[in-house]
């Protein structure tokens, strides 16, 4: 059965370092999106590609938070400098085409600043 | 935007029994997903479920749009059935559309 797939799942960094998480989704899904999630809470879109094209970033704190999808295939998103207040899970999920297609998600990269 | 309130918040109960997850959301949809996030923070599918009903082993799940709320059983409670249960709407915000979570259920099954 296809997946995402997702790594690294730890990482445990200092703050002010740089940290990287890569995503592949599943073959043939053009939509790929990126959630934080914080401990007691739901996932929360950063976000969201379709294709090479970021469709929606309104969430991603871009004066330290990157993401990239250059083929339209995986994609990397990036912290840097990273602060305490990263400290969350970070998903990955694929659709077909569109939001409201079942997504699915990755195992996730659980990330611990120190 | 949409709103998305999940009941009850916790829920523990014994191997063996019977729970019915709650999901209302603020306006209509045209979709609703539940995931079972498992204890190594994984999102799990379970159900995809527009309107009406479906059933998967021991689970099932309703979704009644026009009342804006989804009901997910569980029979026969498992402790593996643990962790914590959302639900998902989409949402269209500022021109895009985006998957908009509950806060989750907490589920804790004692054997």
């Amino acid at each position: 059965e296809a997946e995402v797939a997702q790594s690294p799942r730890y990482k445990i960094t200092e703050k002010s370092q740089a940290v990287a998480f890569w995503c592949d989704p599943i073959s043939g899904h053009a939509t790929l999106y990126w959630y934080r999630q914080i401990l007691g809470q739901g996932p929360e879109l950063l976000v969201q590609f379709q294709d090479e094209s970021v469709v929606d970033d309104s969430q991603l704190p871009k004066d330290r938070f990157s993401a990239e999808r250059l083929k339209g295939v995986d994609s990397t998103l990036k912290i840097q400098p990273a602060e305490l207040g990263d400290s969350a899970m970070y998903l990955c999920a694929s659709s077909f085409s569109r939001a409201r297609d079942e997504q699915y998600f990755g195992p996730g990269t659980r990330l611990t600043v120190t | 935007g949409i709103q998305v309130e999940q009941s009850p918040p916790d829920l523990i109960l014994q191997e063996g029994a019977n729970s019915t997850l709650r999901c209302n959301f603020s306006d209509s949809v045209n979709n609703l997903q539940w995931f079972h996030q498992n204890p190594w923070g994984q999102l799990i599918n379970l159900f995809y479920i527009p309107s009406g009903t479906k059933q998967n082993g021991r689970l099932s799940a309703t979704t009644v749009a026009t009342e804006r709320y989804s009901l997910l059983y569980i029979s026969s409670s498992q402790t593996t059935d643990s962790g914590v249960y959302f639900c998902a709407v989409p949402s269209t915000q500022g021109g895009s559309e985006k998957l908009v979570f509950g806060k989750g259920t907490k589920l804790t099954v004692n054997p």
